[in-house]
Parts: structure tokens; sequence; C-alpha cells
């Protein structure tokens, strides 16, 4: 099992350029969900989903969109990239029922100029 | 509202020396709660957790943590840090009423003097 993955690892983008954040795991967990880490921040919760074609908003969802059309994959999209969406992004998944531990992308390292 | 909170922003250990870190939780009822830790560059990964039961609880890399719903508190500790422990560790507990969604603190980063 390759676990949770995430692409592209770095990315740099203009301001009001968009891009999609991909994660796909490939363990059958339907549970997926987006954070972004920043320093002194933690971890915020930006989008969730419970299983395919259900998603809802985190803590900090404004300007992203999510969509998950199958199991596997949770894309992230970026409208209208900002400075302050400069951040590292990871994708975790998780079963619904029985075992709570959250599985961990690499992260995507974002920053916007 | 529901928070985790690390009292330590950082910590600084002698290697061979023990180590506590500090995890405190605001929820009525027992809640899920979790220890990850992030290694430089890298993603979380799970160390341990507790849902119920034995209120000691042990995990991966020789760390355990326990449990104290008196003082709702649920400390990291490992009897002998080693140089490969330097890392950002961070506590997080299940939302109340969705234990999916994970309440998380802002972490402790750990530094290791050889």
């Amino acid at each position: 099992n390759a676990g949770v993955t995430q692409t592209p690892k770095f990315q740099v983008l203009k301001t009001g350029q968009s891009m999609t954040l991909q994660c796909a795991q490939d363990m059958n967990h339907e549970y997926m969900s987006w954070y972004r880490q920043d320093p002194g921040m933690g971890l915020r919760l930006i989008h969730y989903s419970v299983g395919a074609g259900i998603t809802d908003q985190g803590e900090v969802p404004n300007g992203y969109n999510v969509s998950r059309s199958t199991t596997e994959d949770f894309p992230l999209r970026l409208l209208s990239a900002a400075p302050s969406q400069t951040s590292v992004y990871f994708c975790a998944s998780s079963q619904t029922s029985g075992d709570n531990e959250q599985f961990f992308g690499p992260g995507t390292r974002l920053t916007v100029l | 509202a529901q928070s985790v909170t690390q009292p330590d922003i950082h910590i600084t250990v002698s290697e061979g020396a023990s180590l506590e870190l500090r995890c405190n939780y605001s929820y009525g009822a027992t809640p899920y709660l979790f220890w990850y830790v992030q290694s430089p560059g890298q993603g979380l990964q799970l160390l341990l957790k507790y849902f119920s039961g034995d209120t000691l609880v042990q995990g991966i890399k020789g760390f355990e943590a326990e449990f104290k719903r008196s003082q709702s508190s649920f400390n990291l500790r490992k009897p002998s840090v080693h140089w490969s422990d330097a890392a950002e560790y961070f506590c997080a507990s299940g939302e109340a009423g969705n234990n999916r969604k994970l309440i998380w603190g802002l972490g402790t980063s750990l530094a290791v003097n050889p």
C-alpha cells in the first residue's frame, strides 16, 4: 500500500492563479480531510469528506473547493491564490468505523507570490 | 468551544533524559485522545491513542501517555530520549459528536541536546 499520496510536493503560484492539490489513498478509507499548517497555528481543517459525494467545510474553508467523486481521491482546489494561502497542506484519511487513526500524506508546500 | 492546549511551545532535553509533554483538553465527557509526531519536512505519524479502558497507553518508539480525567490531561512521556526524537509533537482530541474530526493543539517542538 502506498498509503496517502499528495502531489505536487512543492508549488509556487502567482497571486490570482488557480491550481489543484491532489490527494489519493489506497486504504479504502471513507473519511478524508485537508489541513493547512502554519507556524504557530498548528493544523487547521479546511474541508473534509465522509464518503464519495459528501463534503463539508472545516475551520478555514474560504478560498478552497473540494469534491469527492471517488473513495480514493480528494483534490483541493485553490480558485484564485492569495499570499495568505502560502502554507503547507496535508491530506489525511481514516476509516469511519473502528480505529480512529488518521493517516497523513507527506504534504505540499505552497508559496503564493 | 472544545479545545486542546499544549502549554509548552518548545522544550529542550538532553539525550538520555526523561521527557514529559503536556496536553490538556476541554470536554466534559471522555474524548478520543491522540498524540502525533512530525519529523522535520514530514507528515504526521500516530504515536498512540486513548479511547477508553486502561488510562496508561503504550505507543510506538517507547512513548506512553496517561489519561487523567480529574486533570483533563493526556501527557506524553518517554523515560529516555534519543536524538532521533527531536520533532514536533501534536496532541489532538476527537470532536464531541464527531470523533473523525480532530481538534488539534498547537504543538510542542522538542530539541534534544547530545
